[in-house]
């Protein structure tokens, strides 16, 4: 089945650093990526479309300048957070749709800034 | 009014009992309807998705939907401890082209 990989796991760090969580869709082309955030104990909100080639869609009340997306190949999606504070803490996912409506998950990334 | 509804839980079912858990949309225009598990710090995985009115089963699983009333429900069939997660409903289409909006899960616990 279609996998979806997603670098790093987890990771700790200062305030006011920049962190970036690599997405890519190891065995087959994903034109679309998707990228959501989770609170603990709430749903998946969209942040953005990925697209390959062109420019992420935002979702009201993402900052795009603050979440940077880059999707250079049509097997990786990356998420920049930059400048990144405490209330930036949480759980990142990427997805990738494969065939047909499935939409894949990577294995998330938890972000905690200290 | 939310988007996806779904009770929060959690839903406590003794093992070898059916689960139902359900979910309701506004969109109605939404088009396909997905049902996801997420254990705890993991990300979703796909269970099952429906397109159509009706019936769908896969294996221990079947997804119901009813787009009159605007309503999908899933229900687990011989449940299992292993099947105690958060289960997301998820729609798409409609108004929304691409995206997926996701309910706020609900909670299964399934004791041995």
């Amino acid at each position: 089945g279609a996998v979806v990989s997603q670098h790093p796991s987890r990771v700790i760090c200062k305030s006011g650093t920049s962190v970036k969580i690599e997405c890519r869709s190891l065995d087959f082309q994903a034109t679309t990526m998707f990228w959501y955030r989770q609170f603990p104990k709430k749903s998946l909100m969209l942040m953005a479309t990925s697209n390959e080639g062109s420019k992420a869609t935002y979702e009201q009340g993402v900052e795009k300048d603050k979440f940077l997306i880059n999707h250079a190949s049509l097997t990786l999606s990356t998420l920049t957070v930059t400048s990144a504070h405490p209330e930036d803490s949480s759980f990142y996912i990427c997805s990738a749709r494969g065939v047909g409506e499935k939409l894949f998950f990577g294995s998330g990334t938890q972000l905690s800034v200290l | 009014q939310k988007e996806v509804e779904q009770n929060s839980g959690p839903l406590s079912v003794p093992e070898g009992a059916i689960a139902s858990l359900n979910c309701t949309y506004s969109d109605r225009g939404s088009q396909s309807f997905f049902w996801y598990r997420q254990y705890s710090g993991k990300s979703p995985e796909l269970i099952m998705f429906i397109y159509s009115n009706g019936d769908k089963e896969d294996g221990r699983f079947t997804a119901q939907l009813n787009k009159a009333s605007q309503y999908v429900s899933l229900l687990i069939r011989d449940s299992q401890p292993s099947d105690s997660a958060t289960y997301l409903c998820a729609v798409k289409g409609g108004t929304g082209f691409q995206k997926l909006v996701f309910g706020t899960g609900t909670r299964l616990l399934v004791s041995p």
